[in-house]
């Protein structure tokens, strides 16, 4: 069945990167688009990037725009999200997501991997 | 931005029926998707496209969508279905994906 696997949260001080990565089985990775979505602890979701499944389109939200950068391995069927500059306000359970193509929304998501930005 | 509004909670009795309300500018043109999320757990998908189930959702979950305001409906709210709901729709002004603000579903 389709499943989509997070790693690579952890916590680190302000300013400073990490990349998360997401391991995707079950479907056929190429042919999708897939999204990071972000939840701070007790809050509600935030949508942070897509990236279309041609790569010819990669959006983010306004807050992370010029610091995270969506990508992806076809090879490995793994989704990447490289986070520099780090804030506070970016801790959180960050989640990839599968598109659920043409319909605006995501069908599949990951168990999630938590960022905590703290000094 | 575009913003999406939800009442912060609702409770609802066994066997009765919950709307849950989600109201943003001419949100009627635009497509809503509905997520569950229990607590420690994942989203997941419960509606799209206004009023689509995906496959193994249960009949008890349907969705509209008009004017300035889409509504979950849960007819037969059961135990199970105490969780949190978020509605959700893409913005094509501001090239986002939004979400709600989310409601707290309580069954008691």
């Amino acid at each position: 069945q389709v499943q989509l696997v997070e790693s690579g949260g952890g916590v680190v001080q302000p300013g400073t990167s990490l990349r998360l990565s997401c391991v995707a089985s079950g479907f056929t990775f190429s042919y999708y688009g897939m999204h990071w979505v972000r939840q701070a602890p007790g809050k509600g979701l935030e949508w942070v990037a897509v990236m279309s499944y041609d790569e010819s389109d990669k959006l983010y939200t306004d807050s992370v725009k010029g610091r995270f950068t969506i990508s992806r391995d076809i090879s490995e069927k793994t989704l990447y999200l490289q986070m520099n500059s780090l804030r506070a306000e970016d801790t959180g359970v960050y989640y990839c997501a599968k598109d659920y193509s043409d319909n605006y929304v995501m069908d599949v998501w990951g168990q999630g991997t938590t960022v905590t930005v703290s000094s | 931005s575009y913003a999406l509004t939800q009442p912060p909670s609702m409770s609802v009795s066994p066997g009765q029926t919950a709307s849950i309300t989600c109201s943003g500018d001419n949100l009627g043109n635009k497509y809503i998707s509905w997520f569950q999320q229990k607590p420690g757990q994942s989203p997941v998908l419960v509606i799209y496209r206004n009023a689509k189930r995906p496959s193994g959702i249960p009949e008890r979950f349907s969705g509209s969508n008009s004017g300035n305001t889409a509504t979950l409906t849960i007819s037969g709210t059961q135990a199970m279905d105490e969780a949190d709901y978020y509605c959700q729709t893409w913005d094509s002004s501001s090239a986002n994906y939004v979400f709600g603000t989310g409601t707290k579903v309580t069954v008691l």
